[in-house]
Formats: structure tokens, C-alpha cells, sequence
């Protein structure tokens, strides 16, 4: 089976830099992936990595250690429209669905 | 369509009468996923259609739910005999799922169905 832990709540600044981790419990791997989700819409993706290492893409950017079992989502310059929740999910082999983490509910502040 | 899409998007249904909830793949699509998302949890995994395989079922909470595919379109879930802790949001997603690591999965915005 899988697990994943991320934290339930962070609180940030606007304009500031926030991380959100992962670790994470799996028999294979196949990558680690992590989705935005606003009240009451549809999660939607926003990054994976497969390999060690950072990958960025505008002001977000998500890494990963397989050797760790550990990834993160880092998020900068928030915004008020960051305000949303962020699930870790991974896939623990080919073919299978995501298993998603509980999702960490990030309050961005003025 | 250019995305997922599910109906009804709100259900309310009396505790005891089944409930139909649909599900339009992106076309092309081979894979497709049913998450329940209860008010501020994650998602978790109901079932799994990939192409023509027998369906991953692993994440059906009980027999009262069932879901069918037609070929690579449309997927049906039915909740048989709801009770009031079926009430949920009820996400699908879908994805070109071509084995690779890196099959991104697209999800429709949900029905939320309320048992009284």
C-alpha cells in the first residue's frame, strides 16, 4: 500500500515564499505528482517529478528525494488566488491511479 | 468536450434510493478514475477503468457501489441503498494513460451528492 503525510494547514504572507512537504510510503514508484484544488472546484496539476531534483515551472516548484521518500512544493510571491489546497499524490507503479495525500490547505494573508 | 464533465453536479437524494452518477471522459482518454471527497478530506480512490481490463475495484467502500464503462467513454456510479455518509463530492478523472510515468490526470468538477 501507499501513505503520504503533508501538513493540514499553512498560513503565509502575500508576496512571500512557502514549502509544502510530502513524504511518502510506497512499495514501487512511479513519480511524485502534486495537484491545486480551490473551494469547491476541481483538483488540477500543477507538477511531478519522476527523477531527484528540482523542477520549476513560473513561481512554482516542486523537488524530490526518492532516497528520502520526501518531496516539496514550493510556492513564491503569493498570491491571494494561491490560497487554495495542495495534495501530494503518488503512483506506486504503471497503470495504477494516483493515491492522493490528505492535501495541505494553504491561507494566503495580506 | 474539451474537458471532463459529470452530471448531475449537485444530487440531494432521501436516505435508502439509489443514485446514478456520470462521468464524460476527455475523448481519447483510456483511463479512467472515481474518487469520493468527503468536506475538507483528500481524495480517496473508489475505482480505476484502464481500456479494456478488468477495472480496479480495490477502493469500493462497501457493495452498495458498483460503476460500469462503455468502452472508452462514459462511466456510470451507482450507489445502491445510499446512507447519509455517502454524501460526498464524487470527482472522475481521466488520462491518456499510456503507461508512461508522467499520464496527468484531468478531473471534472465533481458531483456533490447530499443524503438526507
Amino acid at each position: 500500500g501507499q501513505s503520504l503525510e503533508q501538513p493540514s494547514e499553512v498560513t503565509a504572507v502575500e508576496g512571500a515564499i512557502v514549502q509544502i512537504n510530502c513524504t511518502y510510503q510506497t512499495s514501487g514508484f512511479y513519480g511524485l505528482s502534486w495537484y491545486q484544488q480551490h473551494d469547491g472546484g476541481a483538483p488540477t496539476f500543477l507538477s511531478y517529478n519522476a527523477l531527484d531534483g528540482l523542477e520549476e515551472t513560473g513561481r512554482f516548484s516542486s523537488f524530490l528525494s526518492r532516497s528520502d521518500s520526501y518531496g516539496y512544493l514550493l510556492l513564491q510571491e503569493l498570491q491571494m488566488k494561491d490560497s487554495a489546497s495542495y495534495f501530494c499524490a503518488v503512483r506506486d507503479l504503471g497503470n495504477t491511479p494516483l493515491v492522493f495525500g490528505k492535501g495541505t490547505r494553504l491561507s494566503v494573508i495580506a | 468536450g474539451a474537458g471532463v464533465s459529470q452530471s448531475p453536479s449537485n444530487k440531494v437524494t432521501e436516505k435508502g434510493k439509489d443514485v446514478e452518477l456520470r462521468c464524460d471522459p476527455i475523448s481519447g482518454h483510456t483511463a479512467l478514475y472515481w474518487y469520493r471527497q468527503r468536506l475538507g478530506q483528500g481524495l480517496e480512490f473508489l475505482i480505476y477503468f484502464q481500456g479494456n481490463s478488468a477495472p480496479d475495484k480495490s477502493g469500493l467502500p462497501s457493495d452498495r457501489f458498483s460503476a460500469e464503462r462503455t468502452g472508452e467513454s462514459v462511466s456510470t456510479l451507482t450507489i445502491q441503498r445510499t446512507q447519509q455518509e455517502d454524501s460526498a463530492v464524487y470527482l472522475c478523472a481521466s488520462s491518456s494513460s499510456t503507461g508512461g510515468m508522467t499520464d496527468t490526470q484531468y478531473f471534472g468538477p465533481g458531483t456533490r451528492l447530499t443524503v438526507l
